[in-house]
């Protein structure tokens, strides 16, 4: 079946840094691939989504480029600030019924 | 901009008690679906529904069954609530079944069975 594997947090890092979170899974056909953010205390919101290969998702400075060959989809991020301090989940979804699969998830703290 | 509302954020129960959990959504969504989120598991689904009155089996059910009696309300419910199903659990919604629609998610509903 579909799986979604993504780095073990935490992580850590201090304000302006450079982030990345390294995703990648394993589907039959071609998936639909979504980062979404958690913060404290709230339900997932969508952070951004691609649904092709070479397709580059980009939201509040955020990138991921779905990676065919590689099966990935690695979240970055140029300059990251205390606000970023979130749970972030990789998942795809498949093309019989938008199932989402996700990974376990990786805690981002940004120090100021 | 899409609400699903939870009907609770914190709850505290007893082991054998039924337990329900409501999801209310005001988009005219046609799926909804129900996850746990547990530390290191990231979410696993546990119920979906495509429409009213219809359910399927997520990768979870065990334990759990579901009710969508009106299309902007899913029910999660708990039969006899053990102590293994203290989680905080997660409502989504989606507009249809095209794979590139996100999710819609409440903000959860933290779950303890004591």
């Amino acid at each position: 079946g579909d799986s979604v594997t993504q780095m073990e947090g935490p992580v850590t890092l201090s304000e302006e840094a450079f982030l990345t979170i390294n995703c990648t899974y394993t589907a039959t056909g071609y998936p639909s691939l979504f980062w979404y953010v958690q913060y404290p205390g709230e339900g997932l919101q969508l952070l951004l989504k691609a649904t092709k290969a070479d397709d580059k998702g980009s939201n509040k400075g955020f990138e991921a480029t779905y990676r065919k060959e590689t099966t990935s989809f690695h979240l970055e991020k140029g300059s990251v600030q205390v606000s970023d301090s979130a749970v972030y989940f990789c998942a795809l979804s498949d093309n019989a019924g938008n199932m989402l699969t996700f990974g376990g998830g990786t805690r981002l703290m940004v120090k100021p | 901009d899409v609400k699903v509302t939870q009907s609770s954020r914190y709850l505290v129960k007893r082991t054998g008690e039924k337990v329900f959990l409501e999801c209310v959504q005001d988009m005219d969504h046609e799926n909804m679906f129900w996850y746990r989120q547990d530390p290191g598991l990231g979410l696993r689904l546990i119920y979906f529904s495509y429409d009213v009155k219809m359910k399927e089996k997520g990768d979870i059910p065990e334990g759990y069954s579901v009710s969508r009696e009106k299309k902007e309300r899913f029910s999660l419910i708990l039969e006899s609530a053990s102590t293994n199903q203290t989680s905080m659990y997660l409502c989504a919604s989606t507009f249809d079944r095209a794979s590139n629609q996100p999710q819609h998610f409440g903000d959860g509903t933290r779950l303890s069975i004591l």
